[in-house]
């Protein structure tokens, strides 16, 4: 069975340390790797991942596929409050006839002032 | 990024009654819609998947007699929570994609908190 596994579950830091997120996953081929964010209701996308070793950036946050070790990593750097949330790590398996996505436990993180 | 409207925000009912959740793509053509449902402090867990024109693919467990999900549309889907009890109250999001356009990632309706009393 197709599996994504976040951790750690949780996690709290101060504003301005670097938090390293990680998602490894069991599924047999998949398309692509994605990081949402979750604040209060709906996630927002952060990055698509879908060759390894190709690091994707966005401002203080960064992402990387391997995909040898089954794994993706996004680090976020100098936090502020407001990165506080849930980051949600999903795997699209290359199933045919279906374009799910497949979410993993989420690692919420708290960043205190 | 494209929007995702998800209707109502929040909506109470009461135990036996129906409640029905719209997802509506708002600047683009959806092929496909996806039906979540998350507990507090839990992930996203996929109830089902729809194709405009088709029958929803439901993952196993879910009730496809009790979660009804009709994709009318390119921009519509609702799903349907039939005879609804108190252990279906919970968060339900709805997700869009429009496969071959917009890099393929998918959009996040608001969600829709249920409670059933």
């Amino acid at each position: 069975e197709d599996k994504v596994v976040q951790s750690p579950l949780s996690l709290v830091v101060h504003e301005g340390d670097t938090v390293t997120l990680n998602c490894s996953y069991e599924v047999t081929n998949f398309r692509s790797l994605l990081w949402y964010k979750q604040e209060k209701k709906a996630p927002t996308f952060l990055f698509m991942l879908t060759s390894s070793g190709i690091e994707k950036k966005s401002g203080r946050l960064s992402s990387i596929l391997d995909k040898k070790e089954l794994s993706s990593i996004l680090n976020i750097t100098a936090t502020q409050t407001g990165d506080s949330a849930i980051y949600l790590c999903a795997v699209e398996p290359i199933t045919s006839g279906t374009y799910k996505y497949i979410f993993g436990t989420g690692t919420r993180l708290k960043v205190l002032a | 990024g494209a929007v995702v409207s998800q209707h109502p925000s929040r909506v109470i009912c009461k135990s036996g009654t129906s409640v029905k959740i719209e997802c509506r793509s708002l600047d683009f053509q959806a092929t496909t819609m996806f039906w979540y449902r998350q507990f507090p402090k839990q992930s996203l867990m996929l109830m089902a998947t729809s194709n405009e024109g088709s029958k929803a693919t439901y993952e196993q467990g879910v009730e496809k007699d009790k979660f009804l999900i009709n994709h009318a549309s390119l921009t519509l889907s609702t799903l349907t929570v039939t005879s609804a009890h108190p252990e279906d109250s919970s968060f339900y999001i709805c997700s869009a994609r429009a496969l071959g356009v917009l890099n393929d990632e998918a959009f996040f309706g608001q969600g829709t908190r249920l409670t059933v009393v």
